[in-house]
């Protein structure tokens, strides 16, 4: 069975500062990894995928995660938070390709404060 | 280009009321997927569809039945509403069943 475990429930940074938010999966095969971002009282938006070739990928609003199949994880990167950054982040596994309809399995999220 | 959209945005309800939520789609994409998000939980899928006239159950399908019978909406039907079902449910569409695309939510309360 696929699952995800983001171990931060809450992050606080000062903005400017780096970031970087932790997920771990487990899935038999090549995993389909995603990142999603929610603001308060909106939907889950695509920061980010990975299906497969370069390990290091690049997202919307500067951020990037790295693919590491032999320590199972995803982390999510970000050189320099901004205000605007500060919400709620899901990682989720897919098993997707071939016949499958794609199921996502999400992470708990992790929240994100940023300080001024 | 709309993306997903989900009506309605809020809703109350009394137990043992029914409702049904509506999912638009605009992008023409096959698959399309019901999911609840509740604190502490995650997001849990409830039902998918692969395609027009097509439904499957998920993690936690009971309590709940969908229809697929035009390619871009998907309805959620709650036929006798519990106050477990309380939560915010989301629908989300995907072209071939890899990345998602979300719609903004309805916040539901049965009371």
């Amino acid at each position: 069975a696929q699952s995800v475990t983001q171990p931060d429930i809450h992050i606080t940074v000062s903005e400017g500062a780096s970031l970087e938010l932790r997920c771990n999966y487990s899935y038999g095969a090549t995993p389909y990894l995603f990142w999603y971002v929610q603001s308060p009282g909106q939907g889950l938006q695509l920061l980010l995928k990975y299906f497969s070739g370069d390990t290091l990928v690049q997202g919307i609003k500067g951020f990037e995660a790295e693919f590491k199949r032999s320590q199972s994880s995803f982390n999510l990167r970000k050189p320099s938070v901004h205000w605007s950054d500060a919400a709620e982040y899901f990682c989720a596994v897919s098993n997707a390709g071939g016949t499958s309809y794609g199921k996502l399995t999400f992470g708990q999220g992790t929240i994100l404060t940023v300080h001024p | 280009n709309a993306g997903v959209t989900q009506t309605p945005k809020f809703r109350v309800l009394k137990t043992g009321q029914s409702m049904t939520l509506l999912c638009a789609q605009d992008m023409n994409h096959e698959y399309m997927y019901w999911y609840r998000q509740d604190p502490g939980m995650g997001l849990r899928l409830i039902h998918y569809s692969v395609g027009e006239g097509t439904t499957a159950k998920g993690e936690v399908p009971d309590g709940y039945n969908v229809s697929r019978l035009k390619k871009q909406n998907f309805l959620l039907g709650l036929e006798s509403a519990a106050p477990s079902q309380t939560s915010v449910y989301f629908c989300a569409s995907s072209p071939r069943g890899d990345e998602q695309y979300f719609g903004p939510g309805t916040r539901l309360t049965v009371t």
